[in-house]
């Protein structure tokens, strides 16, 4: 089976901290992406990489970085976490066609 | 901007089948017909995805039309355990582009 880890199912954190969430995948996928789901908003592109080294923004880069030094791995960072980045956090990776996600990431920045 | 349009909600009893609908007029030759859903807390499920045949799998199936303006994707049993919202995404196959998610349907399955 595909395997797409996220470190944390749930993350508290303090406004103003720097927060690391890493994604793992496991089936040498050439694209990672983060995604943040909000209610009535859906699920809104953050940043992907389509391979190591490499990232492009997607439709909410603003506050937020990542980095690829590993194929399998993705970080999203927020630099200096604030309360509107409250949010659920979904990893994906995928090869060609269908993607797979992670369980996903609770983040409450209080 | 999804390129798809659905329901924002729709019911079915349990042990019925569960037809949910997606339009995409828009959608170019070479873009295939994704779906997902997404159980409540969880990460979104990849279901199924087609070009322009008619597909099935375990868990539902695809139907397609003719001119590839639409599809709808089948539960025949629904149970409970298929309440989620489902996502339709049109994209292309190859390529880095990734998935964009419309609202999609919020299925409930009553018992």
């Amino acid at each position: 089976d595909v395997k797409v880890t996220q470190s944390s199912r749930y993350l508290v954190k303090r406004t103003g901290e720097k927060v690391f969430l890493e994604c793992v995948q496991d089936m040498d996928h050439e694209n990672m992406f983060w995604y943040r789901q909000d209610p009535g908003l859906g699920l809104r592109l953050i940043y992907f990489s389509y391979d190591v080294k490499m990232k492009e923004k997607g439709d909410i880069p603003e506050g937020y970085s990542v980095s690829r030094e590993k194929k399998e791995r993705f970080s999203l960072i927020l630099e200096s976490a604030s309360t509107n980045q409250t949010s659920m956090y979904l990893c994906a990776s995928r090869s060609r066609g269908f993607g797979y996600f992670g369980p996903g990431t609770r983040l409450t920045v209080t | 901007d999804a390129k798809t349009t659905q329901p924002p909600s729709m019911d079915c009893a349990e042990g019925r089948a569960a037809n949910l609908p997606c339009n995409h007029s828009t959608i170019s030759g070479n873009e295939y017909v994704y779906w997902y859903r997404q159980i409540h807390s969880q990460g979104p499920q990849y279901i199924i995805h087609g070009l322009k045949n008619n597909e099935t799998n375990e868990m539902a199936s695809l139907i397609i039309t003719e001119d590839r303006k639409s599809s709808t994707l089948i539960l025949p049993h629904a149970t409970l355990r298929d309440t989620a919202v489902y996502y339709c995404i049109v994209r292309e196959n190859s390529g880095n582009t990734p998935l964009v998610f419309g609202k999609g349907t919020r299925l409930s399955v009553i018992a």
